[in-house]
Order: structure tokens, then sequence, then C-alpha cells
């Protein structure tokens, strides 16, 4: 059984530029949820995705975007970044079962800088 | 909105103390509570995972308990070691106000933990 893979580990990008980050989920799982980490602070939700639909959505504004495939992998996109964005994004996966969610499980997370 | 507090923020304490990690939160309808250790610059493990009709877990020296109606969890951790060394994260999982199904984890700030050798 496979865990939860982030790619990039790492990346620095420009203020107003695009960034794409991506996950793949622990085998059987169908939820991916993305998480935002400022130093020093708990993670914060950004939005979930259930059977390729986004099923729920943290505070964030709609320049932060997301997919998920049929293989349950998942993207998040962030437009126009901005100096704030920096921080650890992290992927977790885990499965719905009578609409309820079981054990989170996360990746090592991507750590972006933004410049 | 669901908030969570962890008190401490910070704890250090000599190698072999039995020690708690407290987290309060403030809407009682949840699906389950979650507690997970973060080593520095890295992703969240998973340590125990109590559903909101459980009232503990236990894995190894750890054993969490959840009092729903009060909103409370601790994390004890017997006989601590220097790798019991990270930051301690409580998070809830709600009762999916946004849609139909569950939302997504709400979380504290952690309680950074140092075990003296």
């Amino acid at each position: 059984e496979t865990g939860v893979t982030q790619s990039p580990t790492h990346l620095i990008k420009t203020r107003g530029q695009q960034v794409t980050l991506r996950c793949s989920s622990q085998s059987g799982h169908n939820t991916v949820s993305w998480y935002q980490q400022a130093l020093g602070q708990g993670p914060q939700f950004i939005f979930q995705y259930y059977r390729e639909e986004e099923n729920g959505r943290g505070n964030f504004p709609p320049r932060f975007s997301g997919l998920q495939f049929p293989n349950y992998s998942s993207e998040l996109n962030v437009n126009a970044l901005e100096l704030d964005d920096s921080a650890l994004y992290l992927c977790a996966s885990s499965s719905r079962f009578r609409g309820e969610g079981t054990e989170a499980f996360f990746g090592q997370g991507t750590r972006l800088t933004v410049v | 909105k669901q908030e969570v507090t962890q008190i401490p923020a910070a704890l250090s304490v000599p190698e072999g103390e039995n020690l708690v990690l407290n987290c309060s939160f403030t809407d009682s309808a949840i699906y389950n509570l979650q507690w997970f250790r973060q080593d520095p610059g890295k992703g969240l493990t998973s340590l125990l995972l109590i559903q909101s009709s459980q009232r503990e877990q236990t894995s190894g020296r750890l054993n969490a308990s959840l009092d729903k109606s009060s909103g409370r969890s601790t994390l004890y951790i017997a006989a601590s070691q220097p790798g019991d060394s990270a930051t301690y994260l409580c998070a809830v999982r709600g009762r999916g106000y946004s849609g139909g199904g569950a939302d997504g984890l709400t979380f504290g700030k952690g309680t950074h933990l140092i075990i003296q050798p």
C-alpha cells in the first residue's frame, strides 16, 4: 500500500506567476483535500474533492483551484501568486463512508516560496 | 465557525515523564477528532483517530480521550522519550455545513514538545 506523495518538494516562484502542485492519494482512498500551513500555524483547509468534484471549501479566494482525476490523484493550482502564499502546502487523502470521513493521511508537503 | 485551541503552546520536560496535551473545540457537531505529529518542515503523521461515538483510543504509549459534549480532547504520552520531540496537532472534522458530507479538518496551532535527554 503506497502512501500519499506530493511533488515537487520545494518550489520558488515570482509574485504574479501561477503554480501547480500535485498529489497522489493513498491506494483505496477516494477523497483528497488540500491545506496551507504558514510558519508556526496549524494547517488551514483550502478545499476537498470527492469523486472528481469540489465538495467543501475553506476561506480561500477563487485563484486557488483544483482538480481530482479518475485515479484520485489531484492538483492544486494557484494563480496570481502573492507573497503571503508562501507556505507549506499539504495534501491529505481519506475515504468517505456513509458521508463520514475516515482517517486522513498526509503527504510530506510542498514548500512554496514566493519572491 | 469551528475553532480549535491547544494548550500549552510549548512544553519542555525531562525524559521519562508522563505528560498530557490538551485540545478544545467550540462546536461539538463533529464526525471525528484526529491527533497528528509533525516534525520540523515535514508533513503530518497520524497518531490516533477518535470517532464522535468513541471515548478514547490507544496506540502504544499514546492514549487519546474525547469528551464531545464539553468540546475537549487530551493526548496522554506515557514514559516520554527524546524521539517524541515534535509538534503535536489536534484536528476535528465537522459535519459538512458547506454541502453534504464530511467537511475538511480544522486544526489547532499545535503544542511544541521538547523531551530533554
